[in-house]
């Protein structure tokens, strides 16, 4: 079945470290998004691809870091910059202009 | 910029009776206006979408949305609510950027409650 695969779904970071939350997709999409979702606010876009070896920051960027080093992977690294990262990241992939995106189910990150 | 808007941050109706959850935009050019729906700890998935043509769109589980262009709006609605349609609904706008990109802009969601 084609779909987004985000991992994992739960993930517990200690202040002061990195963690990489993982995307995958077999849709043969070229965009590739992340997400974050907090309660009350909507989605807000951190990073984005359009191409391989190629991204954009999003409205959030700070304190986060990707890599498109292949078309169906899009990694998220929240290292320890980001001050409040316990949050709901969500993962999406389109074919780009005017389409429709789809999105993988999700990491909730907790910082313990 | 372009911005989306959702009134309501929850909507109550009775099993059987039809639903409307609101939304309206600001966009420079012709909007490309989506409607996602998302249940507890999952991702996103999408409802229907309006780029062009009837300004009634049709969409999956019986939704349907009506673009208003003059009152900027594109509210979802569906005639016979379930309880199972029970869930957080997202408007969303396209944004095109610099270079061709292009993004999602989301409004901040409403909760549809559906009693039985």
């Amino acid at each position: 079945d084609g779909g987004i695969t985000q991992s994992p779904k739960y993930l517990f970071r200690k202040e002061g470290q990195n963690v990489t939350l993982s995307c995958e997709q077999n849709l043969n999409h070229d965009a590739m998004y992340w997400y974050r979702q907090d309660p009350g606010q909507g989605l807000r876009l951190i990073y984005y691809s359009q191409i391989v070896n190629d991204f954009q920051k999003g409205d959030i960027a700070e304190g986060y870091s990707v890599s498109r080093e292949k078309k169906e992977s899009f990694p998220l690294t929240v290292t320890s910059a980001q001050k409040n990262p316990t949050a709901f990241y969500l993962c999406a992939s389109n074919m780009g202009r005017g389409t429709e995106a789809f999105f993988g189910q999700g990491t909730r990150l907790t910082v313990v | 910029a372009q911005s989306v808007a959702q009134p309501e941050d929850q909507v109550n109706v009775a099993e059987g009776n039809p639903l409307t959850v609101k939304c309206t935009y600001s966009v420079s050019g012709n909007p490309y206006l989506f409607w996602y729906v998302q249940y507890p700890n999952r991702g996103l998935q999408f409802l229907l979408k309006y780029i062009t043509g009837d300004n009634l769109v049709k969409g999956s589980y019986g939704f349907e949305a009506e673009f208003n262009k003059s009152q900027t709006s594109f509210h979802l609605k569906k005639p016979s609510a379930l309880v199972s349609d029970s869930a957080l609904y997202f408007c969303a706008v396209r944004d095109i950027l610099a270079g061709g990109y292009n993004k999602l802009i989301f409004g901040a969601g409403t909760r549809l409650a559906v009693h039985p």
